[in-house]
């Protein structure tokens, strides 16, 4: 059965740090991975998609790599903003299903 | 990326009555559409899994009486949650995605209480 980890849980840092989320997860087959960013009491947006080929996306200060494999990916925020304050979660697509993790909670500081 | 609209955002219902929450495909063919119920500081569970024109299919443990799902048309596919109890409330979201492995696109979430 598949399951997704994200580490930390939460995360505080000071406005303009670089910061990486990790998610794992322990059945590489997948189809793609999706990292999503959830603001409080709202549904989800959709960052950056990576198909089960794909190494890496970028979207803007964005960045995620997947390591298939290693069952592994991360999320690169460049230059952290107070805006970037949300819950984001990854998750993994197997047939026909999204599996998600339990989310790191990202609070910026100014 | 395409829009999932989810409607109502937020509603209060008293116990025993059903609530409706419509879920749409704005700009797209939504051939499957995935309901999920969201916990406070838990991932999401996903519920049902519904395909246009044909029954949902229901993770175990979700009772499908209780949250009836219909799945009509490429556009619009709705969660009634019957008989509501106050266990009932939670965040329920949609999300919509077109045929093959593609991306998922997910509602705004709708904020459930029953009181």
């Amino acid at each position: 059965k598949q399951e997704v980890t994200q580490i930390p849980a939460a995360l505080s840092v000071p406005e303009g740090e670089n910061l990486v989320l990790n998610c794992s997860f322990t059945d590489s087959a997948i189809y793609n991975l999706q990292w999503f960013r959830q603001d409080p009491g709202k549904g989800l947006t959709s960052l950056l998609l990576i198909q089960s080929s794909q190494r890496e996306q970028t979207s803007g200060r964005l960045n995620a790599s997947l390591d298939k494999s290693s069952g592994r990916s991360t999320l690169y925020i460049a230059a952290s903003q107070p805006g970037d304050s949300a819950t984001y979660l990854c998750a993994v697509k197997e047939l026909g299903n999204l599996i998600f993790g339990k989310g790191t909670k990202l609070s910026v500081k100014p | 990326g395409a829009v999932v609209s989810q409607h109502p955002s937020r509603v209060i219902c008293k116990s025993g009555t059903s609530v409706k929450i419509e879920c749409r495909s704005l700009d797209f063919q939504a051939t499957t559409m995935f309901w999920y119920r969201q916990f406070p500081k838990k991932s999401l569970m996903l519920m049902a899994t519904s395909n246009e024109g044909s029954k949902a299919t229901y993770e175990q443990g979700v009772e499908k009486d209780k949250f009836l799902i219909n799945h009509a048309s490429l556009t619009l596919s709705t969660l009634t949650v019957t008989s509501a109890h106050p266990e009932d409330s939670s965040f329920y979201i949609c999300s919509a995605s077109g045929t093959g492995h593609t991306e998922a696109f997910f509602g705004q979430g709708t904020r459930l209480t029953v009181v």
